[in-house]
């Protein structure tokens, strides 16, 4: 079955060092690969988005690497800072016709000062 | 400019009961998505509308769960006869065209079934 996985256990880092998410995936050929973040109480907020035939994509602080090989992606943020404390989501968006987003399950990030 | 707005922001109701979320979209998308997410997942999408029309309503969980998009623009979620177990956060997303590209949520409607 199709399954995207993200580390389920929060991860802990000190202001200023970099952050690496991992989201891996099965079973799934995506056109696309999406992250969100969400702050409690709140909607996801994208952040960034890779297509297939690429492999790195920047934003500022934001770097997100798709490894259609590996089925992986990672997500960094640089120079982490306490105010990127959230849940980072992982979504895909087959290539088929459907255009819904499948969502991993999120994974918190702490950023301690 | 506004984002997408979802009321009631909470919904309390008792097993049994019908309820309805709304969600409005930003002015101008035509691609409006339904999600349902519980504590510690991730969204799972219901249904995904084009325009008017319900284009993947593959998600529903069952036949309890309905939405409409009359004009193309405020989506209504509708579940008949509540039970504890559709308990969670319901979220509204919108998209320029639904092609697949970056979705904007609104902040959810949290339903509680007692």
């Amino acid at each position: 079955s199709q399954k995207i996985e993200q580390n389920s256990e929060a991860l802990n880092i000190q202001e200023g060092k970099t952050a690496t998410l991992t989201c891996n995936y099965t079973n799934y050929s995506p056109a696309y690969l999406q992250w969100y973040r969400q702050d409690p109480g709140r909607g996801p907020v994208f952040l960034l988005l890779i297509r297939e035939n690429e492999k790195e994509k920047r934003k500022e602080r934001l770097k997100v690497t798709f490894d259609t090989t590996l089925k992986q992606s990672l997500f960094h943020i640089t120079a982490s800072q306490p105010a990127d404390s959230a849940t980072y989501l992982c979504a895909l968006a087959p290539d088929t016709g459907r255009r819904a987003l499948t969502f991993g399950s999120g994974t918190r990030l702490q950023v301690q000062p | 400019g506004a984002g997408v707005s979802q009321t009631p922001s909470n919904k309390v109701t008792e097993k049994g009961k019908y309820v309805e979320l709304r969600c409005d979209p930003i002015s101008g998308h035509t691609a409006l998505y339904w999600y349902r997410q519980s504590l510690g997942q991730g969204p799972e999408f219901l249904i995904y509308f084009q325009g008017t029309g319900a284009a993947d309503d593959s998600g529903l969980p069952n036949d309890r769960f309905f939405a409409v998009r009359p004009e193309g623009s405020v989506s209504t979620l509708k579940i008949q006869r509540t039970e504890r177990g559709d308990s969670a956060v319901y979220l509204c997303a919108s998209s320029l065209s639904g092609t697949g590209g970056e979705q904007y949520f609104g902040p959810g409607t949290r339903l509680t079934v007692t």
